[in-house]
Order: structure tokens, then C-alpha cells, then sequence
């Protein structure tokens, strides 16, 4: 993997679902990978870093997980909220150039 | 942390004139950026701003047509020189420290329209 392919490209789920989706990124010269949550007409909001192979992070009721040695890392978000409706960035820094390289996004809406 | 203002937050121009968006850091960084999203695409490099000297620029990004200004350490513009219908884009200003972990931030964006 070259790039940084984020799926689903877009999803809704019902509020109180729970949910996740998944960032594949190039496990070769791995530096760390960033997660961000961008509401239209907001700043892209930092939510995780990860650097490590096997970390988890949490903040409130949206979790992460980094897999580097496969390259993958999962966002998930327990009981849906509207307010969670937004679209989440995966951002890989690393490569020969330690260069950021944005994923598309997964673009989450959550109906009351 | 850092906050980051843009403006304007968005405009609609004619082909061929030119738009300057400004960004302002509320504190000082060392690095900052100017990205892209054109629409269904991801969040492109257009270049690193430096201050003080001529901006560095990404493969397919040139200073004729995205000349950027620095003159300190928390004050950027970038240019959209020549417009036409394909620079229709949303232009992002980011900062961030030197390290591969530090936090990148972000401007909330100048959506751009050019008929």
C-alpha cells in the first residue's frame, strides 16, 4: 500500500449503534498516525496519536487501535451520538520524506 | 494547542482573477502548511511556508500560481493566482511543531468557488 485508504468512504447509523471504521496505511518506515475528526465548516480536530504496535486509545466513547506491523488502524465509536456526525481523517506520517499523507475520510452521519 | 484563523472563510471568483487567503496562529510555530481538498479528493500538500524565505513546494505545485508569504513566524498567505473552475477547492492553513508526534492543527478552512 502506496497510500492511505480509508473505509467505508461514507456511513449512517442510527444514534445509540455502535460503530467503526478502518485506515490501511504503508507498514514500511512507520512513524505515527494521527486520527481527526472534521466537521464542515470547523478545523480538522486533533483526536489520537499512535505510534506504538498495539496502541489503544480512548477518549470518551471513541476508541482507536494501531496496527503497524499489517498497517491498519480502526476507529470506533460506541453509541453513535448526532453530534459524532462528522468525517474522520487518518493521517500516516511517515515514508522516506517522514512526509503526513491524508486518507479520504470516512464521512459519518448519525440520524437522531 | 494552537488556534488558527483563516479569511476569508469563503468566496466565489471569476476565472482568471486571483485570491490571497490569509492565515493568523495565535502562537508562535515552527511550521506551517497550506493544504488542499479539491472535492472527493483527500487533503493535498500545496507547500511548507517558510519564513522569511520562498516557500517549499509539492510536485505539481508552483509558485506562479500559489505564491505564499511568511513574513513571521505566525502570519501566512497563500495566493490562487489565474483561477479557473479546477482550483474550486477547500485551502486549509496548518501549523504544527517539529516533531513526527506533535499535533498538527488547523485552520477551519477557506472554501473557494470559481465559476
Amino acid at each position: 500500500i502506496l497510500n492511505v485508504e480509508q473505509s467505508p468512504q461514507s456511513l449512517h447509523v442510527q444514534e445509540g449503534d455502535s460503530t467503526n471504521f478502518t485506515c490501511s496505511f504503508p507498514s514500511s518506515n512507520f512513524y505515527a498516525l494521527h486520527w481527526y475528526r472534521w466537521e464542515t465548516a470547523k478545523s480538522p480536530e486533533a483526536l489520537f496519536v499512535m505510534t506504538l504496535n498495539g496502541d489503544e486509545k480512548k477518549k470518551g466513547r471513541i476508541s482507536a487501535t494501531l496496527n503497524t506491523k499489517e498497517g491498519y488502524s480502526y476507529l470506533y465509536i460506541k453509541g453513535s451520538q448526532p453530534e459524532d456526525s462528522a468525517t474522520y481523517l487518518c493521517v500516516h506520517y511517515g515514508g522516506s520524506q517522514g512526509n503526513l499523507i491524508f486518507g479520504k475520510g470516512t464521512k459519518l452521519s448519525v440520524k437522531p | 494547542s494552537a488556534v488558527i484563523s483563516q479569511k476569508p472563510s469563503r468566496d466565489i471568483c471569476q476565472r482568471g482573477t486571483s485570491l490571497t487567503i490569509q492565515c493568523q496562529v495565535d502562537s508562535q510555530v515552527t511550521m506551517m502548511f497550506w493544504y488542499r481538498q479539491q472535492p472527493g479528493q483527500s487533503l493535498t500538500l500545496i507547500a511548507t511556508a517558510n519564513q522569511g524565505s520562498e516557500a517549499t513546494y509539492e510536485s505539481g505545485f508552483v509558485i506562479d500560481k500559489f505564491p505564499i508569504s511568511r513574513p513571521n513566524l505566525t502570519f501566512s498567505t497563500l495566493t490562487v493566482s489565474n483561477m479557473s473552475p479546477e482550483d474550486s477547492s477547500i485551502y486549509l492553513c496548518s501549523a504544527r511543531g517539529q516533531g513526527r508526534t506533535d499535533t498538527q492543527y488547523f485552520g477551519p478552512g477557506t472554501r473557494l468557488t470559481v465559476l
